[in-house]
């Protein structure tokens, strides 16, 4: 079966570091993405692992570990607009099977 | 040009109506997807377009129907819907249909069905 695991919701402080987990069992394995999506807008991709390890852009980063289908998005110096929702997606066969998105809320 | 373009942004329609969903990209992708997404959950695939050709069908009721007139095109035709298909259609593309690569978003379709 196809299972990716991410908390509902999650809240932060502005100028902190928050980390969203992701597990994830699935039939095949393709790489794993994060996506951000505002409320009413369109998902835009944030990161891509295919390997393990870290891979870092910006303010952000995104771990992988396949053994234990396991991955983190870390985002540093929380702003404001980072309030969103993260989504989890793991590329299985041609096709991109979503978490359930974690609710991201930031305050000052 | 990174953009995916979808048109109307909004639509409302009754159950006995026909109305299609258009879906743009001039990335030269040859992947282009079709997501349905209701409120507060994730998108959910409906279809996959591999080289202009229909490659995945996730059991998608035969009110709607897909169609790819050419490589940078994409249309949802929709015919007899019921009110539970209310929600935002997104449209998607990737560039190489066979590796990992990130899909671009359409800013999305709202429908209403009434």
């Amino acid at each position: 079966g196809q299972n990716i695991d991410q908390p509902t919701e999650m809240t932060a402080t502005e100028g902190a570091i928050v980390q969203i987990n992701c597990t994830y069992q699935t039939s095949g394995f393709n790489g794993l993405f994060w996506y951000q999506q505002h409320a009413g807008e369109a998902p835009t991709f944030l990161s891509y692992n295919v390997l393990d390890g870290l891979e870092e852009k910006g303010r952000f980063s995104s771990f992988l570990s396949r053994s234990k289908g396991y991955s983190y998005l870390l985002l540093k110096e929380l702003q404001m607009k980072d309030s969103a929702s993260y989504l989890c997606a793991v590329r299985d066969r041609g096709k991109l099977i979503f978490g359930q998105g974690t609710e991201l809320s930031v305050k000052p | 040009d990174t953009e995916v373009t979808q048109t109307p942004k909004h639509l409302v329609m009754g159950m006995t109506n026909k109305k299609s969903l258009k879906c743009e990209q001039h990335m030269g992708h040859r992947a282009m997807y079709w997501y349905k997404q209701k409120a507060k959950k994730p998108p959910e695939l409906m279809f996959v377009y591999s080289y202009e050709k229909l490659s995945i069908n996730e059991s998608v009721p035969s009110r709607f129907s897909p169609e790819c007139p050419n490589s940078s095109l994409l249309n949802l035709h929709l015919h007899a819907l019921q009110p539970e298909d209310s929600a935002l259609y997104l449209c998607a593309s990737s560039q190489e249909p066979k590796r990992s690569y990130e899909q671009y978003f359409g800013p999305g379709t709202r429908l209403t069905v009434t």
